[in-house]
């Protein structure tokens, strides 16, 4: 069975810093998801992974496949980055999720 | 274009009564999924429809749970015999071929068997 991990679980952070978002998992996946849910539950993916680095916007994604650990990265962060970063990953034909990382970014 | 859509927004039920929810993909996308999330936590795999054909279903937990996709666009859950711990947000998602592509995110159903 995969267990995936993120940390920290709760972040709170001021307008404009810099945000890590941690997620492990433990055994061989194919693919790696970060989403954003915001309140009240619509979920929206920001990336799909399987291998090196992706950039959207202020949004940095990576993935170290040898480590089982991907990275997700807000520059300049907002308040409107309030949400819940869920990671899943692919594993044989299903996700499986982890418990999410609710940020809070104060203005 | 529209995106994923799911009915009810809401369902409130009792004890042993049975549930459809239904979900509407995307046009066109193959892949369909059904999650389940609880308060509090992430969300919890239940099944993936490839076309008509359940590809996965090892997420359901138990045999009051069944899905169908008959025509391999509009999905069906269909719970028999609800429980209270049945209650939570189901969420269904479609994406475009496969397991490898970015998925697309309903609204949810709220369900709540009191």
């Amino acid at each position: 069975k995969n267990e995936v991990e993120q940390s920290p679980q709760n972040l709170t952070a001021q307008e404009g810093e810099f945000i890590t978002i941690n997620c492990s998992y433990s055994v061989g996946i194919s693919a790696l998801h970060w989403l954003q849910q915001h309140p009240g539950g619509g979920i929206v993916s920001l990336f799909m992974l399987s291998s090196g680095k992706k950039k959207h916007g202020r949004l940095i994604a990576t993935i170290n496949i040898q480590e089982k650990h991907s990275s997700l990265h807000i520059t300049a962060s907002h308040p409107r980055d309030s949400a819940v970063y869920i990671c899943a990953v692919l594993y044989g034909q299903n996700f499986v999720f982890g418990p999410g990382t609710r940020l809070s970014v104060l203005p | 274009g529209a995106g994923v859509s799911q009915t009810p927004s809401n369902k409130v039920t009792e004890k042993g009564k049975y549930v459809e929810l239904r979900c509407d993909p995307i046009s066109g996308h193959t892949a369909l999924y059904w999650y389940r999330q609880s308060l509090g936590q992430g969300p919890e795999f239940l099944i993936y429809f490839q076309g008509t054909g359940a590809a996965d279903d090892s997420g359901l937990p138990n045999d009051r749970f069944f899905a169908v996709r008959p025509e391999g666009s509009v999905s069906t859950l269909k719970i028999q015999r609800t429980e209270r711990g049945d209650s939570a947000v189901y969420l269904c998602a479609s994406s475009s071929t496969g397991l490898g592509d970015t998925q697309y995110f309903g609204p949810g159903t709220r369900l709540t068997v009191l």
